[in-house]
């Protein structure tokens, strides 16, 4: 079991509806968890970050942590065209060192 | 604007060339990182400072090798790459392990 999962996609929603990320995690020891976007061609960039249970809302951007299930969500509102990316889980894992542990990406295309 | 830095932005080398790649973090933090993206892939670690010690090095190949002249400072040295070596290669910061990284915009590595 890869210790971040995360839907490959691609996930297509139309312009205006919520997009949901999901990620899934095997160490419950994981501490951090982090969201990140990344454009074609170009490097990571943080959205939201989260380090205890519950929500976490930053704008559009609703990051949901649920560690005796060991889920994390994205949930982007009112989705645009520039939300069109691929969004990165990731975590630190307590038992290497606080590695930050990359999910393979779900790909979003938000359709005008 | 990124408060990680990384030159130059493209570099082709052949596989006897020696280069180096830069990256240079303005947010004082402790913990530095070199990653190595391959197309539709996460960034995979590939060596971890902190305190300006090597802390990880995931076992990566010898051609590669990281300097850290201090603590906002972290150099990646290249020789006798290989074509599979081409790839996106990062550099990100955090305060600690547990917090945040931050990656900076990429050097795009093309090995002929």
């Amino acid at each position: 079991q890869k210790e971040v999962e995360q839907n490959s996609g691609p996930l297509s929603v139309p312009e205006g509806a919520i997009a949901s990320l999901n990620c899934t995690y095997s160490d419950r020891g994981s501490q951090s968890f982090f969201w990140y976007r990344q454009y074609s061609g170009k490097s990571p960039e943080l959205i939201m970050s989260i380090y205890s249970n519950g929500d976490k809302e930053d704008g559009r951007f609703t990051a949901q942590l649920n560690k005796a299930s060991q889920y994390v969500s994205l949930l982007i509102r009112d989705s645009q065209p520039s939300d069109s990316a691929t969004y990165l889980c990731a975590g630190t894992i307590y038992n290497q060192g606080g590695k930050l542990i990359f999910g393979q990406g779900t790909e979003l295309s938000v359709k005008p | 604007d990124t408060e990680v830095t990384q030159t130059p932005k493209h570099l082709v080398m052949g596989m006897t060339n020696k280069k180096s790649l830069k990256c240079e973090q303005h947010m004082g933090h402790r913990a530095m990182y070199w990653y190595k993206q391959k197309a539709k892939k996460p960034p995979e670690l590939m060596f971890v400072y902190s305190y300006e010690k090597l802390s990880i090095n995931e076992s990566v190949p010898s051609r590669f090798s990281p300097e850290c002249p201090n603590s906002s400072l972290l150099n990646l040295h290249l020789h006798a790459l290989q074509p599979e070596d081409s790839a996106l290669y990062l550099c990100a910061s955090s305060q600690g392990f547990s917090n945040e990284q931050f990656f900076g915009p990429g050097t795009r590595l093309t090995v002929l």
